[in-house]
């Protein structure tokens, strides 16, 4: 397969615990994109990276959420000191420039804070 | 916040087209119209895109209005599997650093 892949699938935490969602975009795709996705909703846009720079970040939801894409191929999303309200669907997406930047996204990690 | 509004849901019968409307009033020149589907657990998915001519793939149609302030997505015959919500989105196209923003889309429901 090779589309988006993310894991894990699903994570079941404690308040309080740092959790770490992979992504594993399309190999020649150059451009990574992190959603969140609450119940009911649209996904909403966090960071974006093209290659291993992070263009966007101000969308993060707060200074315990960072991530990275040492590399320029997979990327890492972290979710420090996690809090119930953190609880969501994590989705990530990647893109290739030049290509009017249609966005592949992977399934998604489905987190839990208990 | 998202430039369009969408039906919250609609419902086809299975073998029909369905027609999801979307409308864009404050789109730019400059802006392309986005579809985007998500089914049932998975991430979304893409469908097709137009700036401001009809564009036609295997998935579906899309019509834009000649003022290109509202488009629809035609699903020409609907199956069960297009069970899902329907995204309708405006963005610079081929610019990462204007995210997609979604809004709560349609949710279609395909009848048998």
């Amino acid at each position: 397969d090779t589309g988006v892949s993310q894991d894990p699938r699903h994570k079941i935490t404690k308040r309080g615990q740092n959790v770490t969602f992979r992504c594993d975009p399309i190999s020649e795709h150059n451009r990574l994109y992190w959603y969140r996705q609450t119940l009911g909703q649209g996904p909403e846009f966090l960071t974006y990276f093209q290659n291993e720079a992070q263009l966007e970040k101000s969308r993060l939801l707060s200074d315990r959420f960072s991530a990275e894409r040492p590399k320029g191929s997979f990327s890492t999303l972290e979710i420090q000191r996690t809090e119930q309200g953190d609880s969501a669907m994590y989705l990530c997406a990647s893109s290739f420039l030049g290509n009017l930047d249609e966005q592949f996204f992977g399934p998604g990690t489905r987190l839990t804070v208990l | 916040d998202a430039k369009t509004t969408q039906p919250t849901s609609m419902d086809c019968a299975e073998g029909r087209a369905a027609n999801l409307p979307c409308n864009h009033s404050t789109i730019s020149g400059n802006e392309y119209v986005y579809w985007y589907r998500q089914i049932h657990s998975q991430g979304p998915q893409y469908i097709i895109h137009g700036l401001k001519n009809n564009e036609t793939n295997e998935m579906a149609s899309l019509i834009i209005t000649e003022d290109r302030k509202s488009s629809t997505l035609i699903l020409p015959h609907a199956t069960l599997r297009d069970t899902a919500v329907y995204y309708c989105i405006v963005r610079v196209a081929n610019s990462g650093n204007t995210p997609l923003v979604f809004g709560k889309g349609t949710r279609l429901s395909v009848i048998a």
